[in-house]
């Protein structure tokens, strides 16, 4: 059954400093990865995908991810962080056009 | 273009009661997913419809739990009888075939 873990239920980063979500999943194919983030009250935003190909990903709002097969990995990873970015991050993974599957969530703090 | 609506935004009603949550996904989405996010359990799938493909109810948690697609285009699901445990956010997304999921804003629902 697929799955995904998302260890830090929780993290802080300086504005200004660079972020590393981490995200593991686990699926018997290839496959299709997701990181969507959540402000409050808000519905969810696709920030990328991974489907085929390269294995960075490149997404809006600065953040890009990479797809590590050996580990199961698709760790979300910015720069440097602005305080707008300060939300809850969810990774997903999902069959071809099927449901996803969510992890628990991050929820992103930033300070000043 | 116009993104995922969901109305109503907000809703409350009294145990045992039902209530109907509708979706209107972007124009021209084959597909249409519910997704129910709570405190305890997270992001959870709930009905998938492809199509005119009989749908992918898998993750309703109860036969008070329905949904229908009328026209290949907006959906309902409607709870019967609501109980406590229902109060969540109710999200729906469309996609185009295998594309990524776009989600609307939610029905936030509380039951007493």
């Amino acid at each position: 059954a697929q799955s995904v873990t998302q260890p830090d239920i929780h993290i802080t980063v300086s504005e200004g400093a660079s972020l590393e979500l981490r995200c593991n999943y686990s699926y018997g194919a290839t496959p299709y990865l997701f990181w969507y983030v959540q402000s409050p009250g808000q519905g969810l935003q696709l920030l990328l995908k991974y489907f085929s190909g390269d294995t960075l990903v490149q997404g809006i709002k600065g953040f890009e991810a990479e797809f590590k097969r050996s580990q199961s990995s698709f760790n979300l990873r910015k720069p440097s962080v602005h305080w707008s970015d300060a939300a809850e991050y969810f990774c997903a993974v999902g069959a071809r056009g099927n449901k996803l599957v969510f992890g628990a969530g991050t929820i992103l703090r930033v300070k000043s | 273009g116009a993104g995922v609506s969901q109305s109503p935004s907000n809703k409350v009603t009294e145990k045992g009661k039902d209530v109907e949550l509708r979706c209107d996904p972007i124009s021209g989405h084959t597909a249409l997913y519910w997704y129910r996010q709570s405190l305890g359990q997270g992001l959870e799938f709930l009905i998938y419809f492809q199509g005119n493909s009989a749908p992918d109810k898998s993750g309703l948690p109860s036969d008070r739990f329905s949904a229908e697609r009328t026209g290949g285009s907006v959906s309902t699901l409607t709870i019967q009888r609501t109980q406590q445990e229902d109060s969540a956010v109710y999200l729906c997304a469309s996609s185009e075939d295998i594309n990524s999921q776009y989600f609307g804003p939610g029905t936030r629902l509380l039951v007493l």
